[in-house]
């Protein structure tokens, strides 16, 4: 298994270009979400999603848009990138089973370093 | 709200033991640790949950206070490889879902 796999690794954008960075997870696990993590900082949820089909927002979902067409990808799109969302961006999934109180852990991805000059 | 964690940092020998305490104004359902060595995705630690249940590493222990909204983790013994951030992830019970709010961390550094 690959587990959590994103791309790019690195990006420069230029402020108001748009991207998407991608996230694919192979563990067929329902839970999947998104990250940013300043430096020096805690990570901040910027959107999760609990299954194909159904997204929601974290804390900072402000500049930010997801879809999740598919349980394998949860893709996150910046329309008119701005230098505060400079940030390296996390991806990660989990498992969660409705059947029982146990809440299986987080795996991350290892990340997206982007810049926005 | 942010779960706080103390302390900010430690410093340690290799062998010594340390406590790293995550608490949170809110009523918690489960706590998560993770370790972020520089430059790396964070990896799972620990999960605590209401009512006493945990899953994690064999060589880590914690301990999670429902009353006090609060978790501690306990490092014994350290070993270079214990150095890193360490974050706690607080879920609260106001929503039963996976959605963690991670504190800001507190960065180890064990010197040999």
């Amino acid at each position: 298994n690959a587990g959590v796999t994103q791309t790019p690794k690195f990006r420069i954008l230029k402020i108001g270009q748009s991207m998407t960075l991608q996230c694919t997870q192979d563990m067929n696990h329902n839970y999947m979400y998104w990250y940013r993590q300043d430096p020096g900082m805690g990570l901040k949820l910027i959107y999760y999603s609990v299954g194909a089909g159904i997204t929601d927002k974290g804390e900072v979902p402000n500049g930010y848009n997801v879809s999740r067409s598919t349980t394998e990808d949860f893709p996150l799109r910046l329309e008119l990138a701005a230098p505060s969302q400079t940030s390296v961006y996390f991806c990660a999934s989990s498992y969660s089973s409705i059947w029982t109180s146990m809440k299986d852990e987080q795996y991350f991805g290892p990340g997206t370093r982007l810049t926005v000059t | 709200q942010q779960p706080v964690q103390s302390p900010q940092a430690v410093i340690l020998r290799e062998g010594e033991d340390a406590v790293i305490n995550c608490s949170s104004s809110k009523a918690l359902y489960s706590v998560h640790w993770y370790r972020q060595k520089h430059g790396e995705a964070p990896v799972f630690l620990m999960i605590l949950l209401k009512g006493g249940e945990q899953k994690g590493h064999d060589k880590i222990s914690a301990s999670f206070n429902e009353k006090k909204q609060q978790s501690s983790l306990y490092l014994t013994a350290s070993q270079l490889s214990y150095s890193g951030t360490y974050f706690c992830g607080t879920e609260s019970s106001d929503w039963n879902t996976d959605k963690l709010i991670f504190g800001t961390g507190t960065r180890l550094q064990v010197f040999p």
